[in-house]
Formats: C-alpha cells, sequence, structure tokens
C-alpha cells in the first residue's frame, strides 16, 4: 500500500524557515517524480513544487521561486521542501505527491494527508 | 486567477448527470497536454479521479468520466449521489509556464 506522510508543519513568524518532510512507503520511491502542492485554507490547489526521480529535473512555481528548495534522498524514500523567507500567504496545508511517471511532470495518483503551514507573527 | 476555468458551482438531485468543465489555452490542453481529474471530500486530501483525459483508476466508479476536446475537457457524473459532494480540480501542464497547472475548482452540490 502507498503511503506518503508529512510532517514539519506549524506556527512560524513571517521571515523565517520551515522544513517539511515526507516519508515514502509501498512503492519504489526511486522510479518515481515527486511532488508539493499546497492549498490555502478554503482556497484551491496549487502546484509548489516537482523533482524528477533522479533530483536532475526540479521546477517550481513562480510564487516561491527562489525562496522554496525541494530535494529528496532516495537512500531515505524521503522528500523535502525547505522553506525560506516565508510569507503570511504561504499559509496552507502543503501535500506531498507522487508523479505516475519519473522525469517530466504527468498526474499524481497518491497523496499524502497533508501538513499545515501557518506563518503569522 | 487560475490558468484553467472552471465553475465555481454545480449542483444536481440524485440521479442525474452534471458536466464540469475545465477551459485552457493554447499552451496546456490546446497544445496536447493530457488533464487529469481530482476529487476532494470535505477535510480529506485530493483523490486521482480521472487520468490520461478519460481514463478511471481501479475502484473508481464508471459512473466518473472524462473528456477532452480543443483546449478545453470535462468531468461527467451519472446517476449522481450524495457521497459524490465534494470538490473536482482539473490539472495539466502548461508548456509556456513550464509548470503544473490547476483549476480553481468546482464545488458540487447534490441537492
Amino acid at each position: 500500500e502507498v503511503q506518503l506522510v508529512e510532517s514539519g508543519g506549524g506556527l512560524v513568524q513571517p521571515g523565517r524557515s520551515l522544513r517539511l518532510s515526507c516519508a515514502a512507503s509501498g512503492f519504489t520511491f526511486d522510479d518515481y517524480a515527486m511532488h508539493w502542492v499546497r492549498q490555502a485554507p478554503g482556497k484551491g490547489l496549487e502546484w509548489v513544487s516537482g523533482i524528477s526521480w533522479s533530483g536532475g529535473n526540479i521546477g517550481y512555481a513562480d510564487s516561491v521561486k527562489g525562496r522554496f528548495t525541494i530535494s529528496r534522498d532516495n537512500a531515505k524514500n524521503s522528500l523535502y521542501l525547505q522553506m525560506n523567507s516565508l510569507r503570511v500567504e504561504d499559509t496552507a496545508f502543503y501535500y506531498c505527491a507522487k508523479d505516475r511517471g519519473g522525469t517530466s511532470w504527468y498526474y499524481f495518483d497518491y497523496w499524502g494527508q497533508g501538513t499545515l503551514v501557518t506563518v503569522s507573527s | 486567477q487560475s490558468v484553467l476555468t472552471q465553475p465555481p458551482s454545480v449542483s444536481g438531485a440524485p440521479g442525474q448527470r452534471v458536466t464540469i468543465s475545465c477551459t485552457g489555452s493554447s499552451s496546456n490542453i490546446g497544445a496536447g497536454h493530457d488533464v487529469h481529474w481530482y476529487q476532494q471530500l470535505p477535510g480529506t486530501a485530493p483523490k486521482l479521479l480521472i487520468y490520461g483525459n478519460s481514463n478511471r483508476p481501479s475502484g473508481v466508479p464508471d459512473r466518473f468520466s472524462g473528456s477532452k476536446s480543443g483546449t478545453s475537457a470535462s468531468l461527467a457524473i451519472t446517476g449522481l449521489q450524495a457521497e459524490d459532494e465534494a470538490d473536482y480540480y482539473c490539472q495539466s501542464y502548461d508548456s509556456s509556464l513550464s509548470v503544473v497547472i490547476f483549476g480553481g475548482g468546482t464545488k458540487l452540490t447534490v441537492l
């Protein structure tokens, strides 16, 4: 059974940093691209970032480019999102999602339960 | 403002058929990129509903179907049931922006 479990969310002040983690199990992690998708409370889905199976292809939404860094550790079956210079508008549930493909972005066949990041002073 | 446009809400009575549209442009749906659909029940994570325009993952009832034409796609739900009440999102890829894109979401209300 595929499982994606996010952790690391919480309350943080504007301008500070936070690191999210996603522990994956139930599939061959290093065969697939992985993504972070966020959802502000009461709002729609927004793709944040994606990383190919090898880490050689990485993409970011314009809203987080230069502030967020996605990475993965295939030996630990884990995905990460380093979030710096956080803004109030980054407040959202952050979901880890598995891509159906390995190198480029296609669709998300499994999602984690999400972790809430609240940016507030 | 989402790159893919969906109606904010649709509604239907139990047993009826509803459709949800997803309108894009020549740099995403019109460029040949596939459209995928997700269902998000209240308080839960999104779940894949339709992939590759019209394919259903195992376990998704055949009451759900998808189609794509030109720069648009549609999700159809027949035989509406109370448990179909949820938010539905379309998703594709935009070649010009080089990003994954979502529609703004459509809230389905079963009357």
